[in-house]
């Protein structure tokens, strides 16, 4: 199966940039997902086919995908912002065919 | 309004099943694949598996196969997971979602754009 890891953490002052990674083999010949989750929600979408953002989601946010990393970039980190973020692609060779990363909790200091 | 809504929480004694469902509206049920995803408690998220609402084929993560069923009516707009042989670790919540694809469309999958909002299966004796 495809493995997707991510940092379990990542902590970054209000106004700052938090880069979350998300580690595959060659992840970037593939399409990265992310998706924000706060305590209690479901999942809401953030990026989508590594770097476009759906209706509504703030420009703070945004993605990229290379080699074996792809990367979800919030600038200018506000305190709604701390939540669980998860990267997922779709490996039609794979099972699952739809894998999720580790997960990466996103504290705001 | 395109929204996805569960039904309640369940709690079920080891080795039973649990039919989880989850009702479409505002777009054309059969127009998109329904996926199902899993959240242990404090753990992270696992697809389960996807039904195409269209012809009501399926896929499964090796996982859950044999133990899991996905079906779709089309006379109710509603997407229905069953889990049998349950355990304490299929204690979670479990999640519909759909990326608005189907076997016409996304020739790579977008992402899982609606979400409904949960339903936690507890398992426990």
């Amino acid at each position: 199966s495809y493995v997707l890891t991510q940092p379990p953490s990542v902590s970054v002052a209000p106004g700052k940039t938090a880069r979350i990674t998300c580690g595959g083999n060659n992840i970037g010949s593939k399409s990265v997902h992310w998706y924000q989750q706060k305590p209690g929600q479901a999942p809401v979408l953030v990026i989508y086919y590594d770097s476009d953002r759906p209706s509504g989601i703030p420009e703070r946010f945004s993605g990229s995908n290379s080699g074996n990393t792809a990367t979800l970039t919030i600038s200018r980190v506000e305190a709604g912002d701390e939540a669980d973020y998860y990267c997922q692609v779709w490996d039609s060779s794979s099972d699952p065919l739809y894998v999720f990363g580790t997960g990466t909790k996103v504290t705001v200091l | 309004e395109v929204q996805l809504v569960q039904s309640g929480a369940e709690v079920k004694k080891p080795g039973a099943t649990v039919k989880i469902s989850c009702k479409v509206s505002g777009y054309t049920f059969t127009d998109y694949y329904m996926h199902w995803v899993q959240q242990a408690p404090g753990k992270g998220l696992e697809w389960m598996g996807l039904v195409d609402p269209e012809d009501g084929e399926t896929i499964y993560a090796e996982k859950f196969q044999g133990r899991v069923t996905i079906t779709a009516d089309t006379s109710t707009d509603t997407a229905y997971m069953e889990l049998s042989s349950l355990r304490s670790e299929d204690t979670a919540v479990y999640y519909c979602a759909t990326d608005f694809c189907s076997s016409t469309s996304c020739p790579v999958p977008l992402g899982l754009s609606l979400w409904g909002q949960g339903t936690l299966v507890t398992v426990s004796s």
